[in-house]
């Protein structure tokens, strides 16, 4: 199946500096990327995501990358802001067709120091 | 409109019980998932339904299983409790599966 690597696993950066967290996957047939954030005690939060037939994809400080060549994708924040920190989950799904089973790396816990 | 409902937000329970926990997704979303979050495992998929049908399940013994209703409501059943079945159990819910997530706020289960 599906396996997804997510670095770092901590990430500190200074107010107004820009944060990049990393995923690779390995299964081929994925097409679809989610990124989630997670704030303490709170839901994961679907921010931004990209399908498979696109190489970037932004929505005002945050974007997307994905090179399906090398199989990794990055979320990309600018301007960071306090209320920035939080944990970022990376997934991979295989779409619709075998069923709704995302793949979710393990975290990454962003603290944006004041 | 509503979000992902899930009932209980927490429950204690003790070793060798059972536990349901249920899920009401967005109106009109058809599939709900299933996720146990825990510090050390991240986010693992459980379950997947679709028109009350298992569409996909995860590496979980068979103490867990799952159903959904006609309404897409969902319910998690969990036998012969273990401690280490302590975790936040996430719901998501999304339109027809393919797309991103909606999750619940979950429900905190503890098992002593």
């Amino acid at each position: 199946g599906e396996n997804v690597e997510q670095h770092p696993s901590t990430l500190s950066v200074q107010e107004g500096d820009s944060a990049v967290i990393k995923c690779t996957y390995s299964d081929s047939a994925s097409n679809y990327f989610p990124w989630y954030k997670q704030e303490l005690g709170k839901r994961p939060q679907l921010i931004i995501d990209i399908r498979s037939n696109v190489g970037e994809k932004k929505d005002q400080r945050i974007a997307v990358t994905l090179n399906k060549t090398a199989k990794h994708f990055s979320l990309h924040i600018t301007e960071t802001q306090p209320e920035d920190s939080a944990v970022y989950f990376c997934a991979a799904s295989n779409g619709m067709d075998t069923g709704n089973q995302f793949y979710f790396g393990t975290g990454t816990s962003l603290t944006v120091i004041p | 409109k509503a979000g992902v409902t899930q009932t209980p937000r927490y429950l204690i329970k003790t070793r060798g019980q059972q536990v349901t926990l249920s899920c009401s997704p967005i109106s009109g979303h058809r599939s709900v998932s299933w996720y146990q979050q825990t510090p050390g495992q991240g986010l693992q998929f459980l379950f997947e339904y679709f028109s009350e049908t298992q569409r996909n399940k995860g590496n979980f013994p068979g103490r867990f299983s799952g159903r959904q209703f006609s309404n897409s409501r969902s319910e998690m059943n969990v036998s012969t409790l273990e401690l280490g079945d302590s975790a936040l159990y996430l719901c998501a819910s999304s339109f027809a599966g393919g797309d991103g997530y909606t999750f619940g706020s979950g429900t905190r289960l503890t098992v002593v």
